[in-house]
């Protein structure tokens, strides 16, 4: 079943602020990533973290593996109008290693 | 270019007539994945395939079948579809788990 809480579930927010949205759980993972879905399209992969503290950037994106490797966040800078959309966290899980878990979604919408 | 693809991309059908959906992928990826997303659920695996002739299930693959007869396609069965899988439907595929490419998504209504 569902193992990744996501919050929050949506964001409404002003062209130009920045954005945090973060993703729990109670299980330990060795890999956590963040997709971004844009209407009508599927999931692409924005980032991807390896290791438990890993904090890694993506142009106005940055994203931390947590150091419990049970929690991750994704933050966006200076949003602009492109960035609307759902955004997921997923992880891969330690056994069966392609099985991959989704996070419940956070849809983000920016007003101009 | 390197692709997912699926069809049909938008689907309308009646409670238990089978129905298959397609997925190729030009890539060479060994592992193929179907997912199906519903609002508050985010994506949920239904089955995934890590080479030819090897697949298993994901979190819910009740009323679902797969196959993986060739590396690049990896057909969605449902032989008696029922109204709790209205949804939207991704394949996805990758070289080694990681980063998934997904395709274009179907959505499919079956009243």
């Amino acid at each position: 079943g569902q193992q990744l809480n996501q919050s929050p579930q949506s964001m409404f927010i002003q062209e130009g602020e920045d954005v945090s949205m973060n993703c729990t759980s109670s299980s330990i993972f060795n890999t956590w990533l963040w997709y971004k879905q844009d209407p009508g399209e599927g999931p692409v992969l924005l980032i991807a973290l390896y290791k438990a503290g890993e904090l890694t950037s993506n142009g106005r994106l940055t994203a931390q593996f947590g150091i419990t490797r049970k929690d991750s966040f994704l933050n966006i800078s200076a949003s602009i109008p492109s960035d609307v959309g759902i955004y997921f966290c997923a992880c891969l899980r330690i056994q069966g290693a392609q099985k991959l878990v989704f996070g419940q979604g956070t849809r983000l919408t920016i007003n101009p | 270019e390197a692709q997912v693809t699926q069809n049909p991309r938008y689907l309308i059908t009646v409670t238990g007539k089978k129905l298959t959906v397609t997925c190729s992928q030009n890539m060479n990826h060994e592992y193929m994945s179907w997912y199906r997303q519903d609002p508050g659920l985010g994506l949920r695996q239904i089955y995934y395939s890590m080479n030819v002739e090897v697949t298993d299930k994901g979190d819910v693959p009740e009323g679902y079948k797969v196959s993986r007869k060739e590396k690049r396609n990896f057909p969605l069965i449902l032989e008696s579809p029922s109204p709790n899988q209205t949804s939207l439907y991704f394949c996805a595929s990758s070289s080694g788990g990681r980063r998934q490419f997904f395709g274009p998504g179907t959505r499919l209504t079956v009243l």
